[in-house]
């Protein structure tokens, strides 16, 4: 069964420090892999995934995530951290075969300080 | 472009009342969804539509009912609520077209259902 992991539910960061979110997941297939980010009481929006080809993939807001195969890890970066960075982030994993259903991890929330 | 719109976006019942959350999209999206968000638990999804008329189960259906009469529209049913019921309900759309592109969509969220049962 696919599964997806972040480590550390609660992450802190100084403004202008680098970002380093981590997700891994279980998959035994190729997997599509997703990072959302949820800012208070609003749904989720889409910051980048990764389907096929390069590895590492750029997404809005600076951040960017590399696919790394053999440590079934998609961590999230951003050179520096921005005060309205300050969110919850959601790692999220969908198989070839499940039609868009997404499996999530359990969130992490993202505290930038002044 | 409103995107997916939920209403209500508050609610209070009590054990063993029913209600009904509705759930609606502009992008004439074929697949839509009903997630529950719990803390420290990620989102986990409860039912699923990949077209007007068609409902299947996703990780956690029990207690819950859905309906996709309408492309547009698909409401999450709890017929006897309980306070394990009590989260924040996401619904959430995405375009299918190939099935290559519906399995890398992204899902279009709305701003969520905020439910609490006493």
């Amino acid at each position: 069964a696919q599964s997806v992991t972040q480590l550390g539910s609660h992450v802190s960061v100084s403004e202008g420090a680098l970002v380093l979110l981590r997700c891994n997941y279980s998959s035994s297939v190729p997997p599509y892999l997703f990072w959302y980010v949820q800012y208070p009481n609003q749904g989720l929006q889409l910051l980048l995934k990764y389907t096929t080809g390069a590895t590492l993939v750029k997404g809005i807001n600076g951040f960017e995530a590399e696919f790394k195969k053999s440590e079934t890890s998609f961590h999230l970066t951003k050179p520096s951290a921005h005060m309205s960075d300050a969110a919850e982030y959601f790692c999220a994993v969908s198989r070839y075969n499940q039609g868009g259903k997404l499996i999530f991890g359990q969130g992490t929330e993202l505290s930038v300080k002044p | 472009n409103a995107g997916v719109t939920q209403t209500p976006k508050f609610r209070v019942l009590k054990t063993g009342q029913s209600m009904t959350l509705l759930c609606a999209q502009d992008m004439n999206h074929e697949y839509m969804y009903w997630y529950r968000q719990d803390p420290g638990m990620g989102l986990r999804l409860i039912h699923y539509s990949v077209g007007e008329g068609t409902t299947a189960k996703g990780e956690v259906p029990d207690g819950y009912n859905v309906s996709r009469l309408k492309k547009q529209n698909f409401l999450l049913g709890l017929e006897s609520a309980a306070p394990s019921q009590t989260s924040v309900y996401f619904c959430a759309s995405s375009y299918s077209g190939t099935s290559l592109t519906s399995y890398n969509s992204p899902l279009h969220f709305g701003n969520g259902t905020r439910l609490t049962v006493t």
